[in-house]
């Protein structure tokens, strides 16, 4: 029973490119969340998504940030030209299908970007 | 506004020592707290979690934590570490149904 994979585990782009983060969650699993860790700080929240469906963004950033959990395939987590500021360890976490909860998060192992 | 604290960036401990992170949290309500484990390549991993009862928690791999509200505390305790133990440990605190916040993480070095 795989975990919730992220793909890739690094990714290097130079400012002004696009950056696309890949979260596939446990299998059962409808709930997406999507953490960013800044150096030297915690996990901060940024979007809650269900099938189809963003929940809660409150966390988002309200430009170049976007993010998406189709009916097939994993959730996305799509920065447009970025910048050096978004070199973060970006974390999906996933839940079970009955209930959003904090008490069941099963965590990917995070991409690394990396702004040039 | 929630918000966690973990005092100590980077510990160093002796195999076989015991270790004590110190986790101190800022809610209003009674808190659900949480510690994570994040291994070298690995993702986060729960290790326990307090929600009510009995405030000294157990947990997996021989860690325990002791939920002191007084303090507003919930530091995570070993009596022996294993090399193992190793990694970046994570307090965080429930908000809402859903989301966590987290303290900024202390690393754990053991060194022979």
């Amino acid at each position: 029973n795989a975990g919730v994979m992220q793909n890739p585990r690094h990714l290097v782009r130079r400012r002004g490119q696009e950056a696309r983060l890949r979260c596939s969650p446990m299998k059962g699993h409808s709930h997406v969340y999507w953490y960013r860790q800044l150096p030297e700080e915690g996990l901060k929240f940024m979007v809650y998504l269900q099938k189809e469906n963003i929940i809660d963004e409150s966390g988002m950033p309200k430009e170049r940030f976007s993010a998406e959990f189709p009916k097939e395939g994993p959730s996305i987590l799509r920065i447009q030209q970025v910048v050096r500021g978004d070199s973060a360890a970006y974390f999906c976490a996933s839940s079970p299908a009955e209930y959003a909860t904090n008490e069941k998060l099963f965590f990917g192992s995070g991409t690394q970007l990396s702004v040039l | 506004a929630q918000s966690v604290t973990q005092p100590d960036i980077h510990i160093t401990v002796s195999e076989g020592a015991s270790l004590e992170l110190r986790c101190n949290y800022s809610y209003g309500a009674t808190p659900y707290l949480f510690w994570y484990v994040q291994s070298p390549g690995q993702g986060l991993q729960l290790l326990l979690k307090y929600f009510s009862g009995d405030t000294l928690v157990q947990g997996i791999k021989g860690f325990e934590a002791e939920f002191k509200r007084s303090q507003s505390s919930f530091n995570l305790r070993k009596p022996s570490v294993h090399w193992s133990d190793a990694a970046e440990y994570f307090c965080a605190v429930g908000v809402g149904d859903y989301k966590l916040s987290f303290g900024a993480g202390t690393t754990v070095t053991v060194r022979a």
